[in-house]
């Protein structure tokens, strides 16, 4: 079975553009997490959706930073305009629903903002 | 607020048996992961623990006390491929922002000699 599917796996960017990351959890599950990991604060919750419908986005740094899911199977996260403090993994994750049910994650998308 | 807290590096030999604290200040209790990262790739799902007691699962055990905020990680028979970082993650399970979420503690790096 695929797993999460993450796109793209690395971003080098200059500060100011914008940059799309891009994601397809696994089929069936009706989670979607947004992370974004750095070795000074670890692995941040940004946003997470049930259902296409997004529920918590207090993780969300700020106004540059927004995320999408149109559809049961793609979401995106963007930001706009990038800063050089926002260079870090950026994972995602799905899962069935049950607090007891394991997140799945996908490879990361590794972001370098110069 | 949301604390868990974990030692941040371990060392230790192959063969030998490693425990990894993870103590957890939260403002609810649903539940509680360890997952598995090695560098440079995604976090796996280790085990899961709700109820107070020891879980099994081959080399790998994992402890909860719900009472003292506590859990640990067992690791038995190290191999060299356990050298990675283990991540403990909380589900606090506010109604407000849902039972899903997922608060993670820094990780501890864990290096396995020969």
């Amino acid at each position: 079975d695929a797993g999460v599917i993450q796109s793209p796996r690395h971003e080098v960017t200059e500060m100011g553009q914008e940059v799309t990351l891009r994601c397809k959890p696994i089929s069936g599950h009706d989670y979607l997490f947004w992370y974004r990991q750095t070795m000074m604060r670890g692995l941040e919750l940004l946003i997470y959706f049930n259902n296409n419908v997004p529920i918590d986005d207090s993780g969300m740094p700020e106004d540059r930073f927004s995320a999408k899911m149109p559809n049961a199977s793609f979401s995106t996260l963007k930001i706009q305009p990038s800063e050089p403090r926002d260079s870090a993994v950026y994972f995602c994750a799905s899962s069935h629903r049950g607090s007891h049910q394991p997140q799945h994650f996908g490879d990361g998308t590794r972001l370098s903002i110069l | 607020g949301q604390n868990i807290d974990q030692p941040t590096e371990m060392t230790a030999t192959e063969g030998a048996i490693v425990q990894i604290n993870c103590t957890y200040q939260t403002s609810g209790f649903n539940g509680l992961f360890w997952y598995q990262q090695h560098a440079g790739e995604a976090p796996t799902f280790l085990s899961y623990n709700v109820l107070d007691g020891l879980e099994e699962k081959g080399r790998f055990s994992s402890f909860l006390s719900r009472s003292k905020g506590y859990s640990y990680l067992l690791l038995k028979e190290l191999q060299m491929k356990d050298s990675a970082s283990y991540l403990c993650a909380v589900t606090p399970g506010e109604v407000n922002t849902g039972f899903q979420k997922l608060v993670f503690g820094t990780g501890t790096r864990l290096l396995v000699s020969p």
